[in-house]
Order: C-alpha cells, then structure tokens, then sequence
C-alpha cells in the first residue's frame, strides 16, 4: 500500500509571510496532483508533476518533485488571506490515487 | 473547463432510508470515482468506474453500491443509510486514455450527508 505523509498537518502564520509544506512517501509515484480545497467545497487541481526534480510555479506557489519521485513540496511566498484552505497531495501509479491526509493552512491578516 | 457537477450539496436523511447521490461530468471522462472525506482520515475511495457499465471497489466499499448508466453519470447509492456514513462525499472523474491522464481528477464541490 502506497501512503503520502503530508507535513505539517496545520499550519497558521501571519499574511505576507513565507511556507512549505511537504508530501512525502517511501513509494515512488509516476505523478502527482496538489490540491487546495476550501470549506464545503471540493478540492480543485492546483498542479500535475511528473518527472524528478521538476519545478512548477503558480503566481506566488512553487511546487516541486523531488529527484527520486517519492516527495514533493509546495512553497508559497507572501502568503495571503486567500491561500487558506486545505491542500492536498495526490500521488499517481498504478492503483490509482493516493491521497494525503492535507495540509490545513490558515494566513491571517 | 471541466465541470463534475454533484446533485446536492447538502443533504439530511434518516437511518434506514435509501440515499441517491448523483454525479455529472462533462467533459467525456472515462473514469468516475466516489470518495468520502473525513476529519482525520483523508480522503477514502468508495467505488470507481472505468467505462459504462463497470464498476470496481475502492477501499471502503462496504454499505455502498453504484450505478453508471451512462458515461457521463455515475451515482452512489446507501441501501440503508446508517448514522456512520454522515460524511462530505466527493465525486470525481479523469480521462482513461493512459495510466497518466487516469491519476488527473477533476472533483465536484461535494454532497455533504448527515444522517440522523
């Protein structure tokens, strides 16, 4: 069974501040998904990683793949009221997805 | 953009009913998926489908059966609902077409089910 560990589980700083949360696992995954999901509603896709050491940036998110494919990371500069919410790490093989338990991120003004 | 609409977002039933909950997709997936989330535990997939008419268990599939008539609609059914379903419950779909674009879901905004 393929588990994602994502770290830490809650996380609460002040806007305009700097983050990284992890995803990590022991299992190597063909690709894999962030999430962020909002209160009541349904996570929506963030990000696709897929090859060991990619860097992808999003505006103020930048999301990486770790060389062996096994981690990830999700760094966020000047973090706004915005960017709270859950996030949510979804790694890709064979099975299918297997998801991480989240990140809860609260940026307070 | 792709749209995966679920029926309601909120719903209250009582135990022993029989609960539909609905899902449209529209951008001609092949893969639709049920999960239910949790405090605590994550997301836990139910059921999913890979074609019409096909169905395969997820993880906890006890207590719950589906339904996918129709590409584009996958539904998921609670025979007798039971107090320990109270659960946000979120439908998801992807493209088939390789082991790539399936692991690519697209989720609804959820149905959140209390039942009493």
């Amino acid at each position: 069974t393929q588990l994602l560990e994502q770290s830490p589980q809650f996380l609460s700083i002040q806007e305009g501040e700097n983050l990284t949360v992890y995803c990590n696992s022991s299992s190597v995954f063909s690709s894999l998904q962030w999430y962020r999901q909002e209160p009541g509603e349904g996570p929506v896709l963030l990000v696709t990683v897929v090859t060991g050491g990619e860097v992808k940036k999003l505006k103020r998110l930048t999301f990486q793949f770790g060389d062996a494919r096994k981690d990830s990371s999700l760094h966020i500069t000047a973090a706004q009221p915005g960017d709270t919410g859950l996030y949510l790490c979804g790694g890709g093989g064979a099975d299918g997805l297997t998801f991480g338990k989240g990140t809860h991120l609260i940026i307070q003004p | 953009d792709v749209k995966v609409t679920q029926s309601s977002r909120y719903l209250v039933k009582r135990t022993g009913e029989k609960v539909f909950l609905e899902c449209v997709q529209d951008m001609d997936h092949e893969n639709m998926f049920w999960y239910r989330q949790d405090p605590g535990l994550g997301l836990r997939l139910i059921y999913f489908s890979y074609d019409v008419k096909m169905k395969e268990k997820g993880d906890i599939p006890e207590g719950y059966s589906v339904s996918r008539e129709k590409k584009e609609r996958f539904s998921l059914i609670l025979e007798s609902a039971s107090t320990n379903q109270t659960s946000m419950y979120l439908c998801a779909s992807s493209f088939g077409s390789t082991l790539f674009y399936s692991n690519i879901q697209y989720f609804g905004a959820g149905t959140r089910l209390s039942v009493l």
